[in-house]
């Protein structure tokens, strides 16, 4: 079974440039979450989308958004980059996102100049 | 809010040795998950172990083994004969299951406990 798939691994950017970071899950997965890891913050939950709907969010300013396809894939978007959002975007997906563990991508890298 | 203390920064064991990660948490909830999850360089986090809070018994996965105290709000994770491979950041995660939104898919994690493996 494939698993938790990421793209684009790399990416740079420039401020006020905006981003889409893209995550399909493992298939038969339906909750998909998004987090977000920097050296000084660590890893911090942004969202979580099952079914197509968002049912939780993390404490992010609205520059940051999501959605979900019905085929579960799940994409992240940043608009107006500033340099703080420089970090490893993660993605974990697991067939409720309540009872049954998460299962985490390799991320995507987003630096921004 | 629920938070997960990890105290050690960093961590080392000689190749075949054990070695203890420590972790903390604060709740006021009764029910809920913990996870020790692991990142190698490659970036990827991996699980290694998931307790659940009602289960008195303690997880093990073949060299990975915890001690869960509810009461004293600790999760510590033992590695024994530890290997190479064992090198990576590793990562305390608590989940709640209280009903409501704010559980779903929402890990807390530590900040982390760089483990070193020596030949």
């Amino acid at each position: 079974k494939a698993g938790v798939t990421q793209t684009p691994r790399y990416l740079i950017k420039t401020r006020g440039q905006q981003v889409t970071l893209s995550c399909s899950p493992i298939s038969g997965h339906r909750s998909v979450s998004w987090y977000q890891q920097t050296p000084g913050q660590g890893l911090q939950f942004l969202f979580e989308y099952f079914s197509e709907t968002q049912r939780n969010k993390g404490n992010f300013p609205g520059r940051f958004s999501g959605r979900q396809f019905s085929n579960s894939r799940s994409e992240m978007n940043v608009s107006t980059l500033e340099l703080g959002d420089s970090a490893l975007y993660l993605c974990a997906s697991s067939l409720d996102g309540r009872y049954q563990p998460q299962h985490f991508g390799d991320g995507t890298r987003l630096s921004i100049l | 809010a629920q938070t997960v203390t990890q105290s050690q920064p960093e961590m080392s064991v000689q190749e075949a040795e054990t070695v203890t990660l420590s972790c903390t948490y604060d709740t006021s909830e009764s029910d809920y998950y913990l996870f020790w999850y692991k990142q190698p360089p490659s970036r990827q986090m991996i699980l290694v172990i998931r307790q659940e809070a009602y289960k008195q018994q303690n997880a093990t996965e073949n060299r990975f083994s915890v001690n869960f105290q509810k009461a004293a709000k600790s999760f510590s994770l033992k590695i024994s004969d530890s290997q190479l491979g064992d090198a990576a950041m590793y990562f305390c995660a608590y989940r709640s299951l209280t009903a409501g939104g704010t559980s779903y898919g929402k890990l807390t994690f530590g900040q982390g406990t760089i483990l070193t493996v020596h030949p």
